[in-house]
């Protein structure tokens, strides 16, 4: 079975732009999350998206935003780019069914952003 | 929300068994603990999760004490490919995921 991917691996942006990142899940998973990781803060979660519909969500501004499509796949945008957005943002999938607490997610390997 | 304490980094000789420990005092009774690692560079991975009872699968062991209040991973013959950062997390908020990493416990493995 294909893991998480995640689309691109990298990318190199300027301050001021926006960006979206892809992220598949693996087939069967209807939960997706999205973490971002930097030296300093380490791994902060960003958002959870079940069913299309936005499930929990962390401590970001608003210029996080994500969306989940029908077949589970998960774009997250980033407007207005900071130079503190630079950072590995992290994509992991899980079956997670309604009310589950007990089933493990699984992490892409991430897509490395630079804001120049 | 619940909170882990893990040690800042930990040796371990290569064959020599891990032993990686984590409070999470706080603990609800219907959390579960999860480990993850992650090596340089890529995605966490998965390594075992338990309630309350000990748990062993082909990665590791997790060991949970009585009150649940801490637990401990075996690694039970480290390999210099265990070397990762090892992340202690308990599941957190009413349904989903909204997973709180901490620092985690940066392991070295020695030849």
């Amino acid at each position: 079975k294909a893991g998480v991917t995640q689309t691109p691996r990298y990318l190199i942006k300027t301050r001021g732009q926006q960006v979206t990142l892809s992220c598949s899940p693996i087939s069967g998973h209807r939960s997706v999350s999205w973490y971002q990781q930097t030296p300093g803060q380490g791994l902060q979660f960003l958002f959870e998206y079940f069913s299309e519909t936005q499930r929990n969500k962390g401590n970001f501004p608003g210029r996080f935003s994500g969306r989940q499509f029908s077949n589970s796949r998960s774009e997250m945008n980033v407007s207005t780019l900071e130079l503190g957005d630079s950072a590995l943002y992290l994509c992991a999938s899980s079956l997670s069914p309604q009310g589950a607490r007990d089933y493990e997610q699984y992490f892409g390997p991430g897509t490395r952003l630079t804001v120049t | 929300d619940a909170k882990t304490t893990q040690p800042t980094s930990m040796d371990c000789a290569e064959g020599r068994a891990a032993n990686l420990p984590c409070n999470h005092s706080t603990i609800s009774g219907n959390e579960y603990v999860y480990w993850y690692r992650q090596i340089h560079s890529q995605g966490p991975q998965y390594i075992i999760h338990g309630l309350k009872n000990n748990e062993t699968n082909e990665m590791a062991s997790l060991i949970i004490t009585e009150d649940r209040k801490s637990s401990t991973l075996i690694l039970p013959h480290a390999t210099l490919r265990d070397t990762a950062v090892y992340y202690c997390i308990v599941r957190v908020g009413t349904g989903g995921f909204k997973t709180i990493f901490g620092a985690g416990t940066r392991l070295f493995v020695k030849a």
